[in-house]
């Protein structure tokens, strides 16, 4: 059974910043992307962050390229996301996601998510 | 950017047919997915490929795609089945994950 368990969320001032890491088990771990997505709470999905499996490409949406970073260590079946410059609207609920081809060429979907783990940012 | 859009919400009585769709250019062009999320839960992939269901989803899920619209459909809507729904796409040209803005389904 697949598990993404995330942890490193809390609660962090506007400009500050944070490492959320995410443990891995159950598969197969350095033959998969890996992805990190976001919810703001009762509001809808926006993508984050893609990792391919060998951790050679790594893609970012717009809203935070240039302050996030994904990366993964394979040796240790873990996922990380460094945030830093944080704004408010960063503030929100980041799931860790496996994918279910190691790279873009399968056309990225995910088919098994972490429970998530709640960032805040504020003053 | 590339954006998928969404009704934002959706009823229908316990039996009938729910149809969801997602809007994008060419999206009949990519492969669309999709995710329902209940409250208070992550995400699950109900389809996948535009038509492909997972082993553990029932086979009342379908989904088509083609044009510019992918489009989920449940028949037999049971109360259970009251989640949101997203829709999700790879754009190659921007290399990005879109996803849409979500369909709320009530289930009366």
């Amino acid at each position: 059974e697949v598990q993404l368990v995330e942890s490193g969320g809390g609660v962090v001032r506007p400009g500050g910043s944070l490492r959320l890491s995410c443990a891995a088990s159950g598969f197969t771990f350095e033959k998969y992307g890996l992805h990190w997505v976001r919810q703001v709470p009762g509001k809808g999905l926006e993508w984050v962050s893609f990792v391919s499996g060998d951790g050679s490409e790594t893609f970012y949406g717009d809203a935070v390229k240039g302050r996030f970073t994904i990366s993964r260590d394979n040796a240790k079946n873990s996922l990380y996301l460094q945030m830093i410059s944080l704004r408010s609207e960063d503030t929100a609920f980041y799931f860790c996601a496996k994918d279910h081809y190691l790279d873009t060429s399968g056309y990225p979907y995910v088919d098994s998510w972490g429970q998530g783990a709640l960032v805040t940012v504020s003053s | 950017s590339y954006d998928l859009r969404q009704p934002p919400s959706l009823s229908v009585s316990p039996g009938q047919t729910a149809t969801f769709t997602c809007s994008g250019d060419k999206l009949g062009q990519k492969f669309a997915c999709w995710y329902q999320q209940k409250p208070g839960q992550s995400p699950v992939l109900v389809m996948y490929q535009d038509s492909k269901r997972p082993s553990e989803i029932p086979e009342r899920f379908s989904g088509s795609n083609s044009g510019n619209t992918a489009t989920l459909t449940i028949s037999g809507t049971q109360p259970a089945d009251e989640a949101d729904y997203f829709c999700q796409a790879w754009d190659s040209t921007t290399a990005k994950v879109v996803f849409g803005g979500g369909t709320k389904l009530t289930v009366l």
